[in-house]
């Protein structure tokens, strides 16, 4: 079956750097998403990797690597306002996404 | 500010009720999207449609019924629901079908938080 593990909840500081991990089994692979989603919100696009590498958009940067069936999202220079969860999805051989839980992060003063 | 609406935001409707969820979007997109989700559970697929038709359906129990009378118009019709079927109900769309489309993203709208008494 088709799996993405993510972990269900991380806590951080304000000003730090957090590493959320994805992991994925997918039947094929046609690039992997990252969104965050604020309690009660939409979720709202983040990152978009389809080859392997790092893609770095200001504080955020999301890296691939697809031999290993992995990703990560790094958040720099912690704000309280990313205190979200953070969704990882991989769009597979025939163009559906596939959903992870989802990662709460937790920011503390 | 997604460009994708919904109401209502909340609905507690018993067991026998009949209620229906709106979605809008201002978008000009082509593909539109209902997803089920529960706390601490992957976003679930319910419904695709394209261009006003229905592409895909899976495997969702015919308590649920879609409609969409136009691209920018989704309804999804709610009767005899269980209490299971509670949680969060999310409507998106995106310019074309993603297997149509390269890097092209959904947008959401913020769903509709549904309790079945």
């Amino acid at each position: 079956g088709q799996n993405i593990d993510q972990p269900t909840e991380m806590t951080a500081t304000e000003g730090a750097i957090v590493q959320i991990n994805c992991t994925y089994q997918t039947s094929g692979f046609n690039g992997l998403f990252w969104y965050q989603q604020h309690a009660g919100e939409a979720p709202t696009f983040l990152s978009y990797n389809v080859l392997d590498g790092l893609e770095e958009k200001g504080r955020f940067s999301s890296f691939l690597s697809r031999s290993k069936g992995y990703s990560y999202l790094l958040l720099k220079e912690l704000q309280m306002k990313d205190s979200a969860s953070y969704l990882c999805a991989v769009r597979d051989s025939n163009y559906q996404l596939i959903w992870g839980a989802g990662t709460k992060l937790i920011i503390k003063p | 500010e997604t460009g994708v609406t919904q109401t209502p935001r909340h609905l507690v409707m018993g067991m026998t009720n009949k209620k229906s969820l709106k979605c809008e979007q201002h978008l000009g997109h082509n593909a539109m999207y209902w997803y089920k989700q529960s706390a601490k559970k992957p976003l679930e697929l319910m419904f695709v449609y394209s261009l006003e038709e229905r592409v895909e359906n899976n495997s969702v129990p015919s308590r649920f019924s879609p409609e969409c009378p136009n691209s920018s118009h989704l309804f999804l019709h709610l009767h005899t629901l269980q209490p299971e079927d509670s949680a969060l109900y999310l409507c998106a769309s995106s310019q074309d079908l993603l297997r149509d489309s390269g890097t092209d993203t959904q947008y959401f709208g913020p769903g509709t938080r549904l309790t079945v008494l």
